[in-house]
């Protein structure tokens, strides 16, 4: 069973505000992502990090998302100014290795309600 | 790139009958390929993976194999359960710099009793 935490699980905000969620990685697993969920299930990928650096981001991460992996914290994601489409299951996964055909272990997510 | 195309839900069973979704992949890397479950209010987890063209992953009573020539990879049960309802993720990963696996969209299954 998955050992990934991320908090909080539920976060409502208002358009415009700052949205701030957390993740814990499994112990000894130095590569990080962030999907966004839609209510269809769909993934879409949003960052990766090995140890504290940037591996991979999309375009939309550049603008208002950004996220970090700090040595000895827990690594974040924050949308600077939410908007309605923004609403959707965050998901953080960890993996052992940098090679993307290792294992993810994903947490239990972080539901966000834009309204 | 890389594509996963998986069946679309919801498949909607009745216990005991069999299951079947199918995944289909495109890449032109050496590829990983993987099923992974959601439960409701869970996390994705990894159901099996296979790295090998031809080999068979297992778990649960689920079963898919690698069939590089086909280029699939389909899910399969023979009998399932009201506990089996879930969203069922097929995905690719690959060499060549790709750092992230792609995911298909998601089966949704649901089982009656």
């Amino acid at each position: 069973n998955s050992k990934v935490i991320q908090t909080p699980r539920y976060l409502v905000k208002g358009q415009g505000q700052k949205a701030k969620m957390r993740c814990i990685p499994e112990k000894g697993h130095p590569v990080v992502f962030w999907y966004q969920q839609n209510k269809n299930n769909e993934f879409k990928f949003l960052i990766n990090f090995q140890n504290q650096e940037v591996l991979q981001q999309i375009d939309m991460t550049e603008k208002r998302f950004s996220a970090e992996c700090p040595s000895n914290s827990p690594c974040s994601l924050e949308i600077q100014s939410s908007e309605a489409g923004d609403s959707a299951l965050y998901l953080c996964a960890s993996s052992l290795d940098w090679a993307y055909q290792d294992t993810q272990y994903f947490g239990p997510g972080t539901r966000l309600l834009v309204l | 790139g890389d594509s996963v195309t998986q069946t679309e839900g919801p498949v909607t069973l009745s216990e005991g009958t069999s299951l079947t979704v199918n995944c289909s992949y495109e890449t032109k890397q050496y590829p990983t390929l993987f099923w992974y479950v959601q439960y409701p209010g869970e996390g994705p987890q990894l159901l099996f993976k296979v790295p090998k063209a031809n080999e068979k992953g297992s778990n649960r009573g689920f079963e898919a194999t690698y069939n590089k020539e086909a280029t699939s990879f389909h899910l399969q049960k023979a009998s399932v359960q009201e506990s089996d309802s879930a969203v069922y993720y097929c995905a690719l990963g690959t060499s060549g710099g790709n750092y992230k696996p792609t995911f298909g969209k998601g089966t949704s299954l649901v089982v009656h009793p």
